[in-house]
Formats: C-alpha cells, sequence, structure tokens
C-alpha cells in the first residue's frame, strides 16, 4: 500500500534551518509529483511547493523562494524539504503529499506530518 | 493568486440531514477545483477533484458540482463519521491556494 512516512517533530531557535524527509513506499518513486505543503496550529493549508521526483526538477511557492530547498535521494526513495532562516510563523505542520498526476494537483496520498517548532 | 472563499465558516447538522459547502475563486478556474476533508491531528483526506470526481473509496453522499468561479461540495445523508473540517483547493494555477476551511459538527 501507498505509504508517505515523513520524519519526527522539529524544535528550533529563530535563524535555523530544519530538514523534513519524506520516505516513499508502496509505488514507483520516480512516477508521481511530491508536493510540501504546512498547517501552522488553528490555521488552513498552505502549498508551499513541488518536486519531480524523476527528474529532481522543483517549483516552489514565491513567498518561500529563497528559503526552501526540496530535493529527493531516489536509492531510498526518499523526498526533503529544507527551510532556511527560520521564523516564529513559520511553526506549523509541514506535509509531503503526492499528487494524483502532474495535472490534476489533487493529493490523494499524504504523510502523517511532521511538527517544527520555531521558538526563541 | 487566487483567492478561495468557503462558506459557511462552521455548520452543524444531524445525521442524516443533506450539508452543502460552498467555495468561491476569486478568478476563474474551470472545473480545477478539489475538496478535502480533515480530522483533528490528522492530515486531510482527498475526496473530490475535478470539481465532480469522487475520489476511490470515498462514500457516493460526497458530491461536487460547479465550474468557473462557483463549486459546491454537497453530503446527501450525513453520517456521524463525517465531522471535521472540508478545505476546498484550487488547482489551476500556482501557487496553489485553499479556502480558509469549513468546520462541520454533527448535532
Amino acid at each position: 500500500q501507498v505509504q508517505l512516512v515523513q520524519s519526527g517533530t522539529e524544535i528550533k531557535k529563530p535563524g535555523a534551518s530544519v530538514k523534513v524527509s519524506c520516505k516513499a513506499s508502496g509505488y514507483t518513486f520516480s512516477t508521481y509529483f511530491l508536493h510540501w505543503l504546512r498547517q501552522a496550529p488553528g490555521q488552513g493549508l498552505e502549498w508551499m511547493g513541488w518536486i519531480n521526483p524523476n527528474s529532481g526538477d522543483t517549483n516552489y511557492a514565491q513567498k518561500f523562494e529563497g528559503r526552501v530547498t526540496m530535493s529527493r535521494d531516489t536509492s531510498i526513495t526518499t523526498a526533503y524539504m529544507e527551510l532556511n532562516r527560520l521564523k516564529s510563523d513559520d511553526t506549523a505542520v509541514y506535509y509531503c503529499a503526492r499528487a494524483i498526476t502532474m495535472i490534476v494537483v489533487a493529493f490523494d496520498y499524504w504523510g502523517q506530518g511532521a511538527l517544527v517548532s520555531v521558538s526563541s | 493568486d487566487i483567492q478561495m472563499t468557503q462558506s459557511p465558516s462552521s455548520v452543524s447538522a444531524s445525521v442524516g440531514d443533506r450539508v452543502t459547502i460552498t467555495c468561491r475563486a476569486s478568478q476563474g478556474i474551470s472545473s480545477w477545483l478539489v475538496w478535502y476533508q480533515q480530522k483533528p491531528g490528522k492530515a486531510p483526506k482527498l475526496l473530490i477533484y475535478g470539481a465532480s470526481n469522487l475520489q476511490s473509496g470515498v462514500p457516493s453522499r460526497f458530491s461536487g458540482s460547479g465550474s468557473g468561479t462557483d463549486f459546491t461540495l454537497s453530503i446527501s445523508s450525513l453520517q456521524p463519521e463525517d465531522f471535521g473540517t472540508y478545505y476546498c483547493q484550487q488547482a489551476n494555477s500556482f501557487p496553489y491556494t485553499f479556502g480558509q476551511g469549513t468546520n462541520l459538527e454533527i448535532k
């Protein structure tokens, strides 16, 4: 069965960086784009960007350009999202999610979420 | 960015009721509209994509309609397990954006 398993809770200070992993299994890793989204406490969902696991190509929301890097390691079917220069309002649950297709950007499988808490 | 506005923000309904949630886009998005259900502490669950296509495994009491700027999610006969927060998402253009959510409570 398809699974996306994310790394655990991270507690960071302002200005630090965080790298969240997303281990995919149960399907061909290179076939589906992986997207990263986040949800601040009690808030809605925010899309951050995607990575094409086949090529490594990425596309980031302008809000995060220059601060986010998405990467993957195909040998271990794992995607990563690194966010730099963390601020307190980056505190959120970060999700990886698989899109149905490159064209149909609907997320059919999600990771369990990784809480990133930023506080001095 | 395309703004997505859901209404109502919250709704309380009884088992067996029909519930309708609306989502309006700030500009036309054709049928590139997705609906999710989220329960507390869990990741969202895909319900409908392409405005009206039911995701595999989702009960047929859920349905979606609309195109352009106005969309609806309907639950024909509310069940106890349908509580949660419902989000719409536009899949038309970057950055993909979500509505603010509709909290559905079972009376």
